[in-house]
């Protein structure tokens, strides 16, 4: 049961245009969500992340919407830089009774072409 | 700051034998840790939590007797797979939980690619 989905298992951009990676979840309980992004043979690095009392939060290139009522948030990369060839994972955290642990989607291969 | 490292980064061994991992969390203290396994071209899988001087939460289908799991000090936690198995091949990843809310952010190590031939 898979309760976080990321539908696309790959995108290609080119550089300086919008990367936008989706993510939907099934469980409402869920209210805190994340994006880290992972290198081959490296351990995922935290990007951004929002809380359900928010629909967007903004760092920098990276920002993070969030439609409570669809269930699905995304990450916006903008403008989108080779070096940001990676994979993105979204996870999602559940508070109510919750240690902490996070669900991941399958992750998204974004690569930024030159 | 907020670095966390694996050791080994990688291993092989023969099937039956056990192995371990160490997760340490280099310039914080980490009062709960997190064990993740991921195969290839998959989602991490939470296998295990680990709270300083407790005994760790285990998830559903995981072996707690294959999966030893120690959390002895605020920077050092270590998963031993004992007996292991070719189907035990798989990358293991650790985190260190920075805080002590949910929210608080968590840093993840490098990675442990485990072969059992």
């Amino acid at each position: 049961d898979q309760q976080v989905k990321q539908n696309s298992p790959s995108l290609s951009v080119q550089e300086g245009r919008i990367s936008i990676l989706n993510c939907d979840y099934t469980n409402s309980m869920f209210d805190y969500f994340l994006w880290y992004k992972k290198y081959p043979a490296e351990g995922p690095t935290f990007l951004i992340s929002i809380s359900s009392i928010k629909d967007k939060n903004e760092d920098g290139r990276f920002t993070v919407f969030l439609n409570k009522s669809a269930k699905h948030l995304s990450l916006h990369i903008v403008p989108s830089q080779p070096g940001d060839s990676a994979v993105y994972f979204c996870a999602a955290l559940g508070l109510g009774g919750n240690t902490g642990k996070l669900i991941f989607g399958q992750g998204t291969t974004l690569q930024v072409k030159p | 700051g907020a670095v966390v490292s694996q050791h080994p980064s990688w291993v092989i061994c023969k099937s039956g034998t056990s192995v371990k991992i160490e997760c340490r969390s280099l310039d914080f203290q980490a009062t709960t840790m997190f064990w993740y396994r991921q195969f290839p071209k998959q989602s991490l899988m939470l296998m295990a939590t680990s709270n300083e001087g407790s005994k760790a939460t285990y998830e559903q289908g995981v072996e707690k007797d294959k999966f030893l799991i120690n959390h002895a000090s605020l920077t050092l936690s270590t998963l031993t797979v004992t007996s292991a198995h070719p189907e035990d091949s798989s990358f293991y990843i650790c985190s260190a939980r920075r805080g002590t809310s949910s929210t608080d952010t968590q840093y993840f190590g490098p990675g442990t690619r485990l072969t059992v031939l």
